[in-house]
C-alpha cells in the first residue's frame, strides 16, 4: 500500500446524478493531485493543490469540482458529466511540489461510469 | 512543450528472462527528473524507480535499472530476472525541476510475463 486511498473505487452514474469522489492520503504530504486516465491515452492532470490551495486547474470542464479541505483529503464533486468522463480517476501526493519533494505517490483509482 | 514516448505498447517476456521498455523524451531543459511507474492489473500505481538528470550514475532498485542517455533523451527500463508480479502498465513520466511542474506521461507499456 501507498498510503494513499480512495472512495469509492466503483461508480455508476447518469448524466444528471452529483457525485462525490474521496482521496485520502496518510503520507504527511502537502501537496494532492487528481488524474484522469483514459484507454490509450497518457495520464491527464486535472488539479493540483498544495497546502489545501489550489495551484494548477489543467483546463478542466466547471462539471468537475475539487474540493481540500486539509492537506491530507482531496475531493471531486461531479454533476451533470458527460459519457466521455468515464474514466479511471488517479488521486496522487507528494511531500512537495518542487525537487525531488515532488515525487508522487498514487492512490488506487476510482473507476467511473457515466450512463 | 515536453513529450514522452513509448513505442512499444506491448512487451512480453519469459519468467526469470530480461527485459528492456523503451522511453524517450523531447525537451529543451536541462534539469528534470525522470520516473517509472508501474500499474499492475489492481491499477495501484507504484513508483518502481526515479532519475535525475543532474547525476550521469543510472538509478537501480533491485532487479530494476534504467539506461539514461541523456543526449540522447533516452530513459529505458530494464527488469532482470522477471517474475509474475511484474505484470503490469509501465508508465515512462517526466518532470521538469521547477516549482509546480507537472508530470508528463508517455502512454505506457503493457508488459507480459510468460510462465
Amino acid at each position: 500500500e501507498t498510503g494513499v486511498t480512495q472512495t469509492p473505487r466503483h461508480l455508476v452514474m447518469g448524466m444528471t446524478n452529483k457525485k462525490s469522489l474521496k482521496c485520502e492520503q496518510h503520507l504527511g504530504h502537502n501537496a494532492m493531485y487528481w488524474y484522469k486516465q483514459s484507454a490509450k491515452k497518457p495520464l491527464e492532470l486535472m488539479f493540483v493543490y498544495n497546502f489545501k490551495e489550489q495551484t494548477e486547474n489543467n483546463s478542466v470542464p466547471s462539471r468537475f469540482s475539487p474540493e481540500c479541505p486539509n492537506s491530507s483529503h482531496l475531493f471531486l464533486h461531479l454533476h451533470t458529466l458527460q459519457p466521455e468522463d468515464s474514466a479511471l480517476y488517479l488521486c496522487a501526493s507528494s511531500k512537495g511540489t518542487s525537487g525531488i519533494e515532488e515525487t508522487q505517490y498514487f492512490g488506487p483509482g476510482t473507476r467511473l461510469l457515466v450512463l | 512543450a515536453q513529450t514522452v514516448t513509448q513505442s512499444q505498447p506491448e512487451m512480453s517476456v519469459q519468467e526469470a528472462e530480461t527485459v528492456t521498455l523503451s522511453c524517450t523524451y523531447d525537451t529543451s531543459e536541462s534539469d528534470y527528473y525522470l520516473f517509472w511507474y508501474k500499474q499492475p492489473p489492481s491499477r495501484q500505481m507504484i513508483l518502481v524507480i526515479r532519475q535525475e538528470a543532474y547525476k550521469q550514475q543510472n538509478a537501480t532498485e533491485n532487479r530494476f535499472s534504467v539506461n539514461f542517455q541523456k543526449a540522447a533523451k533516452s530513459f529505458s527500463l530494464k527488469i532482470s530476472d522477471s517474475q509474475l508480479g511484474d505484470a503490469a502498465m509501465y508508465f515512462c513520466a517526466y518532470r521538469r525541476n521547477f516549482g509546480n511542474e507537472k508530470l508528463t506521461f508517455g502512454t505506457g507499456t503493457r508488459l507480459t510475463i510468460i510462465p
